[in-house]
């Protein structure tokens, strides 16, 4: 059973603000819900991570409502390099991240 | 910044021999994740040590073992190789499970079994 659910695809163009939903409706007490971004053959790179409210850092913003039953990954003006698939994850102390289906994002010119 | 290093980048092996891939995680790090990617596929989790206990456990097969030795670096042994074992495998390495610089990854290993 899938704990994390996001969109399979998303297109956009360099110079817009890119907001990848993601649904996790069984949300945990105790889980973290970060992201990750990966490039074709490459390792995943972490992102962010929050836990409630809003979390921001030099490339991206997390918000997290109250109930936490979903979260938004925020990019501001992306740009071509920012094409990659990106996955939101749940993650708690002493269990490894578990990757789902993440989200192939299409930055055109 | 060190990364986590992982040797080597390619393997080519014939079915049913043995591979060991290796992992030097980022120094200070005290948890280490593998995680198999096929072609076209999303990172599956393997195994994961803390402080060189394995700690966790994911869907590796039991032809595989794995182990984190004293100085925190860390094998992943594949004997009795299939074809289908072919695929990138990466290792990562973080402070905790609840890093809160998350995991780093490694630019994985690209084993192709023939």
């Amino acid at each position: 059973l899938a704990k994390t659910t996001q969109p399979i695809s998303m297109d956009s163009y360099e110079g817009q603000e890119v907001n990848i939903t993601c649904s996790h409706n069984n949300i945990a007490t105790n889980d973290y819900i970060t992201w990750y971004q990966q490039f074709p053959s490459q390792g995943p790179r972490f992102i962010i991570q929050g836990y409630k409210t809003k979390v921001t850092n030099e490339v991206a913003s997390l918000f997290i409502p109250a109930d936490r039953k979903s979260s938004t990954l925020s990019l501001p003006r992306v740009s071509l390099s920012d094409t990659a698939v990106y996955y939101c994850l749940l993650n708690q102390a002493g269990t490894a991240l578990i990757f789902g289906k993440g989200t192939t994002l299409s930055v055109s010119s | 910044a060190a990364g986590v290093i992982q040797s080597p980048r390619h393997l080519i092996k014939e079915k049913r021999e043995t591979a060991t891939l290796k992992c030097y995680p980022i120094p200070r790090h005290d948890t280490v994740y593998w995680y198999q990617q096929g072609p076209g596929q999303d990172p599956q989790f393997l195994i994961s040590f803390y402080e060189k206990m394995q700690s966790d456990k994911g869907s590796i097969p039991d032809r595989f073992s794995a182990q984190q030795f004293s100085d925190y670096h860390s094998e992943l042994n594949m004997s009795s190789l299939e074809l289908g074992d072919s695929a990138l495998y990466f290792c990562a390495s973080s402070l905790g499970y609840l890093d809160t610089n998350g995991y780093t990854f490694g630019s994985g290993t690209r084993l192709t079994v023939v």
